[in-house]
C-alpha cells in the first residue's frame, strides 16, 4: 500500500498564494494517475474539491472556485494544489488521493493556515 | 440532492464487531456508483476502508481486508459496515461515501459517526 506524503502544515496570508504538495513514493509515478483533493474543515466531512491528471484531463468539484487548481511536477514525482488569492475560509485540512489499482489511498493531510 | 446518513453503536468492545449502515436518500442505490467507507481517527487522517457496488463486488483496503465486510441491501436502499476483531486503534469517525462508476472522485459524502472501542 503506497505512501502519499504530505506537509503536516503550511500557512500563507490572505490574498496570498498556497502550494500544496503530495509527494508519491518513488515506485509510482505520478504521471500514471489522477491526483484528487479534497478539503476538510473541523467538524465536517472532506468536500471534493479538484483532480488533475494533465492539463488536458483535470476536473473541478461542483461549486469549487476557480482559483483552487491543480498540477504536478513531475522531477519531484508531487502532485500539487494551488490556491491563489487566500481567503480565510480556506483554512482548512488537505487530503490528496490516488487510486492504484482499485484501492483508495489518501495522503496524510496537510493544515493550511491563513494568517 | 443525494444524502447519505451513518447509524450505529456508538461503543463497541474491544474484540467485538463494529457494525455500521450507510442510509442512501434521494437516490438509488442501484445506480450506476460504487459506496465506500472512510474512516478518520480523532486528530488524524483519512483512510479508505473499501467499497461496494450493487451488485455485490466489493473492494477492500488489505491493510484491513481480513476484517471487514461491506455489503448491499437494495431494498433498504443502504450499504453496510463490518469490522471484526477491534481494538481502540478503531475508534474514529466513520464516514459513508459515493463515488460514480467510472470516476473515482467522492462526490457525496455522510456527516460521519464516531465509533469508540472500549470496555
Amino acid at each position: 500500500q503506497p505512501v502519499l506524503t504530505q506537509p503536516p502544515s503550511s500557512s500563507a496570508s490572505p490574498g496570498e498564494s498556497a502550494r500544496l504538495t503530495c509527494t508519491l513514493p518513488s515506485d509510482i509515478n505520478v504521471g500514471t494517475y489522477n491526483i484528487y483533493w479534497y478539503q476538510q474543515k473541523p467538524g465536517s466531512p472532506p468536500r471534493y474539491l479538484l483532480y488533475y491528471y494533465s492539463d488536458s484531463d483535470k476536473g473541478q468539484g461542483s461549486g469549487v472556485p476557480s482559483r483552487f487548481s491543480g498540477s504536478k511536477d513531475a522531477s519531484a514525482n508531487t502532485g500539487i494544489l494551488l490556491i491563489s488569492g487566500l481567503q480565510s475560509e480556506d483554512e482548512a485540512d488537505y487530503y490528496c488521493m490516488i487510486w492504484p489499482s482499485n484501492l483508495g489511498v489518501f495522503g496524510g493531510g496537510t493544515k493550511l493556515t491563513v494568517l | 440532492q443525494v444524502q447519505l446518513q451513518e447509524s450505529g453503536p456508538g461503543l463497541v468492545k474491544p474484540s467485538g464487531t463494529l457494525s455500521l449502515t450507510c442510509a442512501v436518500s434521494g437516490g438509488s442505490i442501484s445506480s450506476s456508483n460504487w459506496w465506500s467507507w472512510v474512516r478518520q481517527p480523532p486528530g488524524k487522517g483519512l483512510e479508505w476502508i473499501g467499497e461496494i457496488y450493487h451488485s455485490g463486488s466489493t473492494n477492500y483496503n488489505p491493510s484491513l481486508k481480513s476484517r471487514v465486510t461491506i455489503s448491499v441491501d437494495k431494498s433498504k436502499n443502504q450499504f453496510s459496515l463490518k469490522l471484526s476483531s477491534v481494538t481502540a486503534a478503531d475508534t474514529a469517525v466513520y464516514y459513508c461515501a459515493r463515488r460514480g462508476l467510472n470516476s473515482r472522485e467522492f462526490d457525496y459524502w455522510g456527516q460521519g459517526t464516531l465509533v469508540s472501542v472500549s470496555s
